[in-house]
């Protein structure tokens, strides 16, 4: 129990595009989900979180107008990252939780995201 | 806060052991720990509640200390796929709707 799906697994796009990554919650509802950068040899850093129904939250220095957040039902949500740049390539990971059971909170299996 | 993780790496031959050590300066409910492969999304591997719980699945074991808030993963007689990046997440509430913070992360290199 617990999947959490996450698109696509890796993406190329050049810089000054827009790029959408999905995350679906596939056997519970999350009224929350959460969203991670990862750069290389580091550790999972928050960027924000993703509440149903209403505005995200994000954490300092993260500029919620580059990285859209929609969460648009209990099983979906959606960072875009606009105007995509260099140093926007990164490793993205989005995760939830099943509220209904101990679980620990289950990752998405990640968005490569390389700008060029 | 970010917990601190200690050691940052290291290193083991098949068969040795390792605990790897997960501390926070605030008050914790949770700890999760979780491990991750080159490449890979982090694989969650067990949470701790609060309590002073300690559990295991095969032969990797954890402790949570609430008093000292700290937590220490215990992996014995390594196997190669043991191999990867250890993380220890921390949380503050049961409620889904919080994050976890995570440490660092630990190396772990398993030799043959």
């Amino acid at each position: 129990g617990a999947v959490v799906s996450q698109h696509p697994s890796w993406v190329i796009c050049k810089s000054g595009t827009s790029v959408k990554i999905e995350c679906r919650s596939l056997d519970f509802q999350a009224t929350t989900m959460f969203w991670y950068r990862q750069f290389p040899k580091q550790s999972l850093m928050l960027m924000a979180t993703s509440n149903e129904g209403s505005k995200a939250t994000y954490e300092q220095g993260v500029e919620k107008d580059k990285f859209l957040i929609n969460h648009a039902s209990l099983t979906l949500s959606t960072l875009t990252v606009t105007s995509a740049h260099p140093e926007d390539s990164s490793f993205y990971i989005c995760s939830a939780r099943d509220g209904q059971k101990h679980y620990g909170y289950t990752f998405g299996s990640g968005t490569r995201l390389t700008v060029v | 806060q970010q917990p601190v993780q200690s050691p940052q790496a290291v290193i083991l031959r098949e068969g040795e052991d390792a605990v790897i050590n997960c501390s926070s300066s605030k008050a914790l409910y949770s700890v999760h720990w979780y491990r991750q492969k080159h490449g890979e999304a982090p694989v969650f591997l067990m949470i701790l509640l609060k309590g002073g719980e300690q559990k295991g699945h095969d032969k990797i074991s954890a402790s949570f200390n609430e008093k000292k808030q700290q937590s220490s993963l215990y992996l014995t007689a390594s196997q190669l796929s043991y191999s990867g990046t250890y993380f220890c997440g921390t949380g503050q509430h049961l409620s889904g709707n919080t994050p976890l913070v995570f440490g660092k992360g630990t190396r772990l290199s398993v030799i043959a």
